[in-house]
């Protein structure tokens, strides 16, 4: 299958400074990407994506990095909150499927 | 709310019994995915379908077995159970792209 991988497993931030998540993909035909957010016991929320012709996209306080010479994504949170806390994925859609990292767990100290 | 609903949220069980997990995707979502979450683990891909039909199928075992009604609700079928499929298992629908998951169902086999 598709190696989706993430480069921290943890990671711990000050609230109100800056979080960057790095994932790497290793298929450079892979056009589009999410990152999710997933809270203790409740299922991944989306919180921004990304297609293979673009190289930056900002939301609300979070920025999408994708370096497809790298294959290299990462998703930046600006000024962390506690409720930023959780685990975040990042996806790749090949085909049909979505292929998921394995997970870094952020944790914002207050 | 992602509009994904599971049933039921919590399912406990004995070692060679059989599940059944249900997944309403959102209004208008064709594509259903089943998604296994064991503890620490990512997400792993076990099944799609979409419109009715099998369209992908990942590491699924074949004790595993899921079907998609007409009326676009899916069931994940579990039987001859194991302590080790004991895990969060997640249903997510998309329109086209952006997958949307539900809270999912933690299954506790015993």
């Amino acid at each position: 299958g598709e190696s989706v991988g993430l480069h921290l497993p943890t990671l711990s931030v000050q609230e109100g400074d800056n979080s960057i998540i790095n994932c790497a993909y290793s298929n450079s035909a892979s056009d589009y990407f999410i990152w999710y957010k997933q809270e203790s016991g409740k299922g991944p929320q989306f919180i921004i994506d990304i297609r293979s012709n673009m190289d930056k996209r900002q939301g609300q306080r979070v920025t999408v990095l994708l370096n497809k010479t790298v294959k290299h994504l990462s998703l930046q949170i600006a000024a962390t909150q506690p409720g930023d806390s959780a685990v975040y994925f990042c996806a790749e859609l090949l085909g049909n499927q979505f292929y998921f990292g394995t997970g870094t767990s952020l944790t914002v100290i207050p | 709310d992602s509009g994904v609903t599971q049933t039921p949220k919590h399912l406990i069980t004995a070692t060679g019994q059989r599940v059944t997990l249900r997944c309403s995707p959102r209004s208008g979502d064709l594509s259903v995915y089943w998604y296994q979450q064991s503890l620490d683990q990512g997400l792993q891909f076990l099944i799609q379908y979409y419109n009715g039909e099998e369209r992908a199928k990942g590491n699924i075992l074949e004790r595993f077995s899921a079907q998609q009604f007409p009326d676009l609700h899916s069931e994940l079928n579990l039987s001859s159970l194991e302590l080790g499929d004991s895990a969060l298992y997640f249903c997510a629908s998309s329109p086209d792209g952006e997958a949307f998951f539900g809270q999912g169902t933690r299954l506790t086999v015993v």
